[in-house]
């Protein structure tokens, strides 16, 4: 089954503890993104990957990282959380963005950071 | 860029009437694209619609519909017969032609209630 997955589901952790949300996708996509959601904001990308060893900043990329070694990941990490940071995180993945083909959304992560 | 304003923040029916969800965008763009995303009380984000800002015909997909209007850069999603699994959170998204992101709105809440 074509698919976008990410894990944990849900996570709590504390201030300043690094952390990491994985994400996989089985469908060759070159593209990947992560986007966080946050009530009444609807959802804002965080970093984008175009391919493998392609990574770029969003509209919000403070305190976040990524990195794209593999086609298939493009894991998600804060390096020293804040309470700003809890939030509805979402990894997508879309088979050509030069044509805007629609994104394939992971499950969500929930994050909250104490 | 793009902006987006949906400004029906939540909207209660009953089962079987009928529904409309505003969306007007903005964009700089001449060539864009615009999605519709639904994203159901379990959290995920479906796929709706992709719709290329050249064909302004509307789009007719069992009980849901699209009306696009270039003119007054709208983007209406509309519902017929509502049903209580209409229920959901549903935003409308931009993008530019080779762009890297949607834009997303802040989402309408539909409550369809039985």
């Amino acid at each position: 089954e074509a698919q976008v997955t990410q894990n944990p589901r849900y996570l709590i952790t504390v201030t300043g503890k690094k952390l990491t949300v994985t994400c996989s996708q089985n469908m060759n996509h070159e593209y990947m993104s992560w986007y966080r959601q946050d009530p009444g904001l609807g959802l804002r990308q965080i970093y984008y990957s175009m391919n493998v060893e392609v990574t770029d900043k969003g509209d919000v990329p403070e305190g976040y990282k990524v990195s794209r070694k593999e086609k298939r990941n493009f894991p998600l990490i804060l390096e020293s959380p804040s309470p700003n940071q809890t939030s509805l995180y979402f990894c997508a993945s879309s088979h050509d963005r030069a044509t805007n083909e629609k994104l394939f959304f992971g499950s969500g992560t929930q994050l909250s950071v104490l | 860029a793009q902006k987006v304003t949906q400004a029906q923040t939540e909207i209660s029916v009953v089962e079987k009437e009928d529904v409309t969800l505003d969306c007007v965008y903005e964009t700089r763009d001449t060539t864009y694209y615009l999605f519709w995303y639904k994203q159901p009380p379990s959290g995920e984000l479906v796929f709706l619609i992709r719709r290329n800002s050249f064909d302004e015909q509307n789009e007719i997909s069992g009980r849901y519909s699209w009306n696009f209007q270039k003119s007054t850069s709208s983007f209406n999603f509309t519902i017929t017969a509502s049903q209580v699994v209409d229920s959901a959170v549903y935003f409308c998204a931009p993008e530019g032609t080779g762009r890297r992101a949607l834009t997303f709105g802040s989402g309408t809440r539909l409550q369809v209630q039985p």
